[in-house]
């Protein structure tokens, strides 16, 4: 059973239209929660670290937030631009390696 | 800004030939490591490096594979004999600290 599940798998908005992805995970012992964001063809590009439940980042039109079972990336008036995998992975346990999930395709339609 | 680099873009090598991947991590990071993502797939974890000796690494991360920093800058992915399987986006990443590691673009082999 998958540690990181991301939904949903894919997910069309206009230009300007807010909206959420969520990120639930099942492991104990959270070192860390982070979301990246990925171009096809390219590397994972960092966004945020969360640690601890309730904690909150913001960078631009995308805020993150924590709780003990699931995080969400809020993207407010989405650009076109902002078309991309977005990808969350977790860190649990004794090690400080993430272990990512499947990711959401998010298409901004002019 | 400060970035990881990666080359080649694109290697592409027949079954049972040694192939060296190399990456540049950014300069002041002190944690390294090496992902790969097959084609439509997960990005997975195969090895981190640090203090120049592997501190973790996968199941996935065999004999075939070894990893070496050679010098202060370069740091290395070694297969010793490519298999079809082993075709997929190879990713290196480097981190400051434990967390937030910044990926490089990758290095997508091909085995034929």
């Amino acid at each position: 059973e998958d540690q990181v599940t991301q939904s949903p798998e894919a997910l069309r908005l206009q230009e300007g239209e807010s909206s959420s992805l969520n990120c639930s995970y099942t492991v104990s012992g959270l070192r860390g929660l982070f979301w990246y964001r990925q171009d096809p063809g390219k590397g994972p590009e960092f966004l945020f670290t969360l640690y601890s439940a309730g904690e909150e980042k913001e960078k631009e039109r995308l805020k993150a937030t924590l709780t003990k079972k699931e995080s969400f990336l809020h993207i407010t008036a989405p650009k076109p631009e902002d078309s991309a995998t977005y990808l969350c992975a977790v860190a649990s346990g004794g090690s400080y390696i993430p272990t990512f999930g499947r990711g959401t395709s998010l298409i901004v339609h002019p | 800004e400060p970035e990881v680099t990666q080359t080649p873009s694109h290697q592409v090598t027949q079954m049972g030939q040694e192939v060296i991947l190399r990456c540049v991590p950014i300069s002041n990071h002190l944690y390294f490591y090496w992902y790969r993502q097959i084609l439509g797939q997960k990005v997975e974890f195969l090895v981190s490096f640090y203090n120049n000796e592997i501190s973790e690494k996968s199941e996935i991360f065999d004999d075939q594979f070894s990893v070496e920093r050679p010098d202060g800058s370069n740091f290395t992915l070694k297969i010793r004999s490519t298999k079809l399987e082993d075709s997929a986006m190879y990713f290196c990443a480097s981190s400051e600290l434990r967390a937030g590691q910044y990926f490089g673009p990758g290095t997508r082999l091909t085995v034929t």
